[in-house]
């Protein structure tokens, strides 16, 4: 299995820009998790998914972000505009369907964004 | 807000040496703590899932034990080893679906050879 494969896994932009990050979870996993990585407040959770269905975004930090999910096999979490303070390591998860509370998620790689 | 705390924020030992670390967390409505073990530049891999009190689990030199009544849970290395060198998470699971999970700021842990 390959994982869970995000992309891109850099991204330099510009201040106003849109940025889309992109996540391939692994199959057969139904759950999905974003996560922002920063120095100040550690590994946040943004947003997850349930069989591509959002239940919790309380963690998204305001309206400039949005996840979607409009398959199993795919996700987007996009920032409109961007902003200096965006710049973070962005981690997606996946989980088993059914997962009980001893089922771990699996991370993948990350994005690092670079808002300038 | 649920806080979850690990002490100490960084660490260095000689290989060889034996260390532990400790993760804090509300120690109502528990459901489940995950240990994470996150090399620079790699993604978090789980190392233990504990859900009971009094749970111990063991990978190798790795340990690790859990007090759900205070609260806390404990990561050993036993003879640390470079390849250790990493940042160890712990994640509390806020809620009995499996889903929600809050993550501590991590343990950064750096064996000298």
């Amino acid at each position: 299995d390959a994982g869970v494969i995000q992309s891109p896994r850099h991204e330099v932009t510009e201040m106003g820009q849109e940025v889309t990050l992109r996540c391939k979870p692994i199959s057969g996993h139904n759950s999905l998790f974003w996560y922002r990585q920063t120095m100040m407040r550690g590994l946040e959770l943004l947003i997850y998914f349930n069989n591509n269905v959002p239940i919790d975004d309380s963690g998204m930090p305001e309206d400039r972000f949005s996840a979607k999910m409009p398959n199993a096999s795919f996700s987007t979490l996009k920032i409109q505009p961007s902003e200096p303070r965006d710049s973070a390591v962005y981690f997606c998860a996946s989980r088993e369907a059914g997962a009980s509370s001893t089922d771990t998620q699996y991370f993948g790689p990350g994005t690092r964004l670079t808002v300038l | 807000i649920l806080n979850v705390e690990q002490s100490p924020q960084s660490l260095h030992v000689q290989e060889g040496d034996s260390t532990n670390f400790t993760c804090s967390f509300p120690s109502s409505n528990f459901y489940a703590l995950h240990w994470y073990r996150w090399e620079t530049a790699k993604s978090p891999e789980a190392l233990f899932v504990m859900t009971l009190n009094g749970d111990e689990k063991k990978k190798g030199r790795i340990s690790a034990t859990l007090n759900t009544k205070e609260g806390y849970s404990y990561l050993y290395i036993k003879g640390s080893q470079p390849e250790d060198s990493a940042t160890y998470l712990c994640a509390f699971l806020r809620d009995n679906y499996g889903q929600n999970f809050v993550f501590g700021p991590g343990t950064r842990l750096s064996v000298l050879p």
